[in-house]
């Protein structure tokens, strides 16, 4: 069975600072990948995703993930960080065959210092 | 085009009753799921439909049915809520042939007192 797992429940950092949002993932072949956002009482925004084909993918809102398939890794990352970042992140995972629906993270909460 | 809608928002109900969440999505899509979030938790799936018709269990069914009554619509119902099944829940959908992407919608925050 496919598992995603967030390390840090909580993350806080300082406006105009760099982020890194660390996951890993279980899964028996390279699965779909993605990065969803979710502001406080909204459903979730996706960020970005992979496919396939360039493992370094641009996203909305100046985010990106690099997906390194030897640790098994999809890290968000964003150069400077905006208030309005402040948000919590998930990441997910679908198969590329069978069943479609996506596993989730447990979620890392993002707050940003002024 | 308004995406996935969900009803209600905010549900507050007693043990034993029984409620339907109801989720429509207006982009064509042919699958679409139903996750529960919980804290700490993630979403966690409940059950899907791949297509209009079809409906299978997910990770979380126990305490839970749907229906898919057409393309667009697929309701979740609560037959004897319990405390347990305090949570938000999220419709989702997604196009087959496009990847698995899914879009979500707004959520329903229930309350089971």
């Amino acid at each position: 069975a496919q598992s995603v797992t967030q390390p840090d429940i909580h993350i806080t950092v300082s406006e105009g600072a760099s982020l890194e949002l660390r996951c890993n993932y279980s899964y028996g072949a390279t699965p779909y990948l993605f990065w969803y956002v979710q502001s406080p009482g909204q459903g979730l925004q996706l960020l970005l995703k992979y496919f396939s084909g360039d493992t370094l993918v641009q996203g909305i809102k100046g985010f990106e993930a690099e997906f390194k398939r030897s640790q098994s890794s999809f890290n968000l990352r964003k150069p400077s960080v905006h208030w309005s970042d402040a948000a919590e992140y998930f990441c997910a995972v679908g198969a590329r065959t069978g069943r479609r629906a996506l596993t989730f993270g447990s979620g890392t909460r993002l707050q940003v210092q002024p | 085009n308004a995406g996935v809608t969900q009803t209600p928002k905010f549900q507050v109900l007693k043990t034993g009753q029984s409620m339907t969440l109801q989720c429509a999505q207006d982009m064509n899509h042919n699958s679409m799921y139903w996750y529960r979030q919980d804290p700490g938790m993630g979403l966690r799936l409940i059950y899907y439909s791949a297509s209009e018709g079809t409906t299978d269990k997910g990770e979380v069914p126990n305490g839970y049915n749907v229906s898919r009554l057409n393309k667009r619509e697929f309701s979740l119902r609560l037959e004897s809520a319990a405390p347990s099944q305090t949570s938000v829940y999220f419709c989702a959908s997604s196009k087959e042939g496009s990847g698995i992407e899914q879009f979500f919608g707004p959520g329903t925050r229930l309350t089971v007192l």
